[in-house]
């Protein structure tokens, strides 16, 4: 069965700090995406990852791939309140490529 | 280019009505995406297209739902009849080729069947 999770799910954290979010997948995918969504919004492209190693960084964020491992991340450096959204990774977890599956999303909330 | 346009941005029915839901995609994107989001099973993917071609429909919960896609610049998710569990928030996504870039989203129909 194919699983994507992210980890954590709901995270709270102070203007200025650094966290890491997690996006575990359980097959092969050699992409992967992260998107934005703030509430009642529609979803925005992030990152788009194609290959193992790639790293990819916009601002204070910072996304990776690690096909091997089947992980990815999203850091958030100097974390801002404007960066509170939920956060979504996604992988076209097929041959086909087309296929995206979503992760559950993470929360985030940055406090001033 | 003014992005994925989808229309209604909310709709209101009664169960046991017809819903349609309307998508113009990106101009020159060939591939063309249908998402429901809902808090329970977050976003799933109902169906999606190639070059107006239905390529996968398996994540159509049933046969009250069809999609139609006619030409390059329209598509339409319906639901007949429509029913309270149906209620959620319909993207529709648009990209240029397989995979390499990212899928650009419309901002959404959220509907509410009573």
């Amino acid at each position: 069965e194919l699983k994507v999770e992210q980890n954590p799910l709901f995270l709270s954290m102070q203007e200025g700090k650094n966290y890491t979010i997690y996006c575990n997948y359980s097959t092969t995918s050699d992409r992967l995406y992260w998107y934005r969504q703030d509430p009642g919004k529609s979803l925005e492209s992030l990152f788009v990852l194609l290959s193992n190693g790639a790293v990819k960084q916009e601002g204070r964020l910072m996304a990776s791939l690690d096909t091997k491992a089947r992980l990815s991340t999203l850091h958030i450096t100097a974390a801002v309140h404007d960066l509170s959204a939920t956060y979504f990774c996604a992988g076209p977890f097929e041959t086909s490529g087309s296929r995206l599956t979503f992760g559950e999303g993470t929360q985030l909330t940055v406090n001033p | 280019d003014a992005g994925v346009i989808q229309s209604p941005r909310h709709e209101v029915t009664e169960m046991g009505q017809e819903v349609t839901l309307r998508c113009k995609p990106i101009s020159g994107h060939d591939y063309l995406f249908w998402y429901r989001q809902t808090m329970m099973r977050g976003l799933e993917l109902l169906i999606y297209f190639n070059n107006n071609v239905p390529i996968d429909d398996s994540g159509m919960p049933e046969d009250r739902f069809s999609a139609k896609m006619p030409n390059a610049s329209f598509s339409t998710l319906k639901i007949q009849p429509s029913e309270p569990r149906d209620s959620a928030v319909y993207f529709c996504a648009s990209s240029l080729g397989p995979g390499s870039r990212a899928a650009f989203f419309g901002q959404g129909t959220r509907l509410t069947v009573v």
